[in-house]
């Protein structure tokens, strides 16, 4: 059963950098076709897609974000990772990272999400 | 940018009840439309792919239908354990957008 982990400080300065890994475990992080993305949810609202990374390296971005987000893979470690450059309160959220088969596909594998909040 | 609209943004529904939940497109989605589950605390389920593919052990009383720019998931008579918020999401161009959220509290 594929699982995925989401690690990562959970408290930013504003203007700092916001990392966060994903780690997949019980298969592949190189398996064909899979994408793998992040998405966050701010507390009490819906869920917006940050970006997402085929193993190959191939990456897709919100362009409401895309200027500050970088997304990457290390198939050695069986992660993907993001960063998001010069936080501001509206950064804060629950971040999850997750799984789809191909790219048009829904996300069917979530990770159990990791608070981020943004506050000196 | 696609926007999705899904109505009600919430309904109160007893047990056994059929609800059904819209998601509008603002164009053409094509059949790449997903509906996921999300409880308090727990993230989001996914549901229903391609508008009406059932994914891996969700029970049959969700389904999904429609394409192009309307989307319904529809859960027959209802169990308590039904009680979530739903959403539709798009991932046929950039940006994937979600719909804001159709909230289901049950009597």
């Amino acid at each position: 059963q594929l699982q995925l982990q989401e690690s990562g400080p959970g408290l930013v300065k504003p203007s700092e950098t916001l990392s966060l890994t994903c780690t997949v475990a019980g298969g592949s992080i190189s398996s064909n076709n899979y994408y793998w993305g992040w998405i966050r949810q701010p507390p009490g609202k819906g869920l917006e897609w940050i970006a997402s990374i085929y193993h190959s390296g191939t990456t897709y971005y919100n362009p409401s974000l895309k200027s500050r987000v970088t997304i990457s893979v290390d198939t050695s470690k069986n992660q993907f990772s993001l960063k998001l450059t010069s936080v501001a309160a509206a950064d804060t959220a629950m971040y999850y990272c997750a799984k789809k088969v191909e790219r048009p596909a829904g996300f069917d594998y979530w990770g159990q999400g990791i608070l981020v909040t943004v506050s000196s | 940018e696609i926007v999705l609209t899904q109505s009600p943004d919430f309904q109160s529904v007893t047990p056994k009840e059929k609800i059904t939940i819209t998601c509008r497109a603002s164009q053409s989605v094509g059949s790449s439309l997903h509906w996921y589950q999300q409880k308090p605390g727990q993230s989001p389920k996914l549901l229903i792919k391609y508008g009406s593919q059932s994914f891996s052990g969700v029970p049959s009383r969700f389904s999904g239908s429609g394409s192009g720019t309307e989307f319904t998931l529809t859960i027959n008579s209802l169990e308590a354990e039904d009680a979530a918020t739903y959403y539709c999401h798009h991932s046929s161009s950039l940006p994937q957008t979600f719909g804001q959220g159709t909230k289901v509290e049950i009597k």
